[in-house]
C-alpha cells in the first residue's frame, strides 16, 4: 500500500521553541492534511491543504503543500504544554477518490 | 453535539469469538470509515462507505466485515477474532461531496484486546 514517511518520529522541545515536522510520499497526492491526537482520544483535524504550494495557518500552526505534491510540512511556533500529542500527516493519492493514507506520526513532548 | 459515537470503548475477546464495533454519527455525513491504530504504524484504513448501501475495502480488510444500511450507522464486525486484531479502532466520517474527503471527524476509539 501507499507509504507516507513522517519525520521526526518523536521530539522533545523546550516551551517557547518552534517545531517543524514533515511528511513525504513516493507518489503524487491531491490533498494533504494534518491531524493531532491527544492521549485516549481520536485525531482532530488541524489543517487541510488542497493545492500545490498552498500555505495555510491555524493560529500558531502553519502547514504547506509541497510544490512537487509529494511532501508537506507543519510548523508550530512558540510551543506550549498543550501542544503535547501525536501529529499525523495524511494524504489522498491521485486516483483514489475515497481513500486517505496516514503517516506514522510525530510524538511531541514539551518540557517546561 | 454527539458527533461520532463508538461503542464499546473497551472490549476483551478470546480467539475465535466474534463481535461488532458500533459507530454512529449525527452529522448527516455521507462518508464513513474504519481505521485501526497500532504502535508505530499510524492509522490504517480497514473499510469505508461513501453512502448508504455502498461499502468498499481499504488497506487491511481481511477478517472484518461492514455494512451500511443507514446514513447514520456503520458497524464493523470481527468474524473470528485473532490476537493480530488487538488494536485501537477508530470510526471517522466526512462529507465527500464537497471534495473534502480528508476532513474526517473521528470517534474516541474502541480498544480491543484479543487473548
Amino acid at each position: 500500500g501507499q507509504q507516507l514517511n513522517q519525520s521526526p518520529q518523536s521530539m522533545f522541545i523546550q516551551e517557547g521553541e518552534d517545531v517543524s515536522m514533515n511528511c513525504t510520499s513516493s507518489s503524487i497526492f491531491n490533498t494533504w492534511l494534518w491531524y493531532k491526537q491527544d492521549p485516549g482520544e481520536g485525531p482532530v483535524l488541524l489543517i487541510a491543504l488542497y493545492k500545490a504550494g498552498e500555505l495555510t495557518s491555524n493560529g500558531r500552526l502553519t502547514a504547506q503543500f509541497g510544490i512537487t505534491r509529494k511532501d508537506s510540512f507543519l510548523n508550530i511556533s512558540a510551543s506550549i504544554p498543550s501542544d503535547v500529542g501525536i501529529y499525523f500527516c495524511a494524504g489522498r493519492p491521485t486516483g483514489t477518490a475515497s481513500k486517505l493514507t496516514f503517516g506514522t506520526g510525530t510524538r511531541l513532548q514539551v518540557t517546561l | 453535539n454527539a458527533g461520532v459515537t463508538q461503542t464499546p470503548k473497551f472490549q476483551v475477546l478470546k480467539t475465535g469469538q466474534s463481535m461488532t464495533l458500533q459507530c454512529a454519527q449525527d452529522m448527516n455525513h455521507e462518508y464513513m470509515s474504519w481505521y485501526r491504530q497500532d504502535p508505530g504504524m499510524g492509522l490504517r484504513l480497514i473499510h469505508y462507505s461513501v453512502g448508504a448501501g455502498i461499502t468498499d475495502q481499504g488497506e487491511v480488510p481481511n477478517g472484518y466485515n461492514v455494512s451500511r444500511s443507514t446514513t447514520e450507522d456503520f458497524p464493523l464486525r470481527l468474524l473470528s477474532a485473532a490476537p493480530s486484531q488487538t488494536s485501537v479502532y477508530f470510526c471517522a466520517s466526512s462529507f465527500p461531496g464537497r471534495g473534502r474527503i480528508g476532513e474526517l471527524f473521528f470517534g474516541e476509539g474502541s480498544r480491543l484486546t484479543v487473548l
